[in-house]
C-alpha cells in the first residue's frame, strides 16, 4: 500500500464551481499534514497546513480525519489560477522528512 | 519574504561526471533537506540535515551522494558519478523545525545526465 495515496485526476472544474478531493495515508503515526500546490515543472509551494480541527484559508478548506486516515481539500469559487497539481503531504514528526502523494491535477476552465 | 534559492537552475552533465547542486536555505532555519522528482513522478525524499549532520536518508541516497554545509549559509548536494537515472529535478527545502515543521522549497535544479 502506498504511504500517501491520491486520485491523480484530472478534475475538470468550471470556473466558479466547487471542487473537493481526498487523500489517504497509511502511517497512523503521522503527525502533521499539508497541502502543497505544484505548477508544471515548478517547486511545491505550501498551500496550507491541515489541523485536527480542520481549517480554512480564504476559498480553501482542509479537513483531517485521523480515525479513517484521510485528508481532504475543498476549493470554493474556483479561479483559472487554481489550475495546478495539489500534493497531499504527511510528516511523522518535527524535523522529519515529508512524504508526498502523487498529486491530484485540477484544471479550471472558463 | 525570505526564500530558499538554488543554483544552477539547469545542469547538463555526462554520465560518470560529478555534479554539485547548491542551495541557500532560509537564514534562521535549522533543518535542511534534499528531495528529487523524476519527470512525471512524485516528489521523493533524499536526505535531511540538522546540526551539521545527516539526520535521515532514504534508500536512494547511496554512497554516490553526499551533503555538506560548508560555510553556514550554503547547503550542497554532491553526486559523485552520475547515472542516467539521476536525471530529475532536485529540490532543496528548509524548515525551522517547529511542531508542524512546515518546509519551504527552492525552485529546483533540473539535472540532465546524458
Amino acid at each position: 500500500r502506498k504511504e500517501v495515496e491520491q486520485d491523480p485526476g484530472p478534475f475538470n472544474v468550471p470556473e466558479g464551481a466547487t471542487v473537493a478531493f481526498n487523500c489517504t495515508y497509511s502511517n497512523s503515526a503521522s503527525q502533521s499534514f499539508f497541502w502543497y500546490r505544484q505548477d508544471c515543472r515548478k517547486e511545491p509551494k505550501l498551500l496550507m497546513s491541515v489541523y485536527s480541527s480542520g481549517n480554512e484559508d480564504g476559498r480553501f478548506t482542509a479537513q483531517l480525519n485521523r480515525a479513517s486516515q484521510y485528508i481532504s481539500l475543498l476549493i470554493r469559487d474556483s479561479k483559472l489560477s487554481d489550475s495546478a497539481t495539489y500534493l497531499c503531504v504527511v510528516n511523522k514528526a518535527a524535523g522529519n522528512k515529508l512524504t508526498f502523494g502523487g498529486g491530484t491535477r485540477v484544471l479550471v476552465k472558463p | 519574504e525570505p526564500e530558499v534559492t538554488q543554483t544552477p537552475s539547469h545542469q547538463v552533465t555526462q554520465m560518470g561526471q560529478e555534479v554539485i547542486l547548491r542551495c541557500v536555505p532560509i537564514s534562521n532555519h535549522l533543518y535542511f533537506y534534499w528531495y528529487r522528482q523524476i519527470l512525471g513522478q512524485k516528489v521523493e525524499f533524499l536526505v535531511s540535515f540538522y546540526n551539521n549532520e545527516i539526520s535521515e536518508k532514504s534508500e536512494i541516497f547511496d554512497d554516490q551522494f553526499s551533503v555538506e554545509r560548508p560555510d553556514g549559509s550554503n547547503f550542497t548536494l554532491k553526486i559523485r558519478s552520475t547515472k542516467l537515472e539521476d536525471s530529475a529535478m532536485y529540490f532543496c527545502a528548509s524548515s525551522s523545525g517547529g511542531a508542524y515543521n512546515e518546509q519551504f522549497f527552492g525552485p529546483g535544479t533540473r539535472l540532465t545526465v546524458l
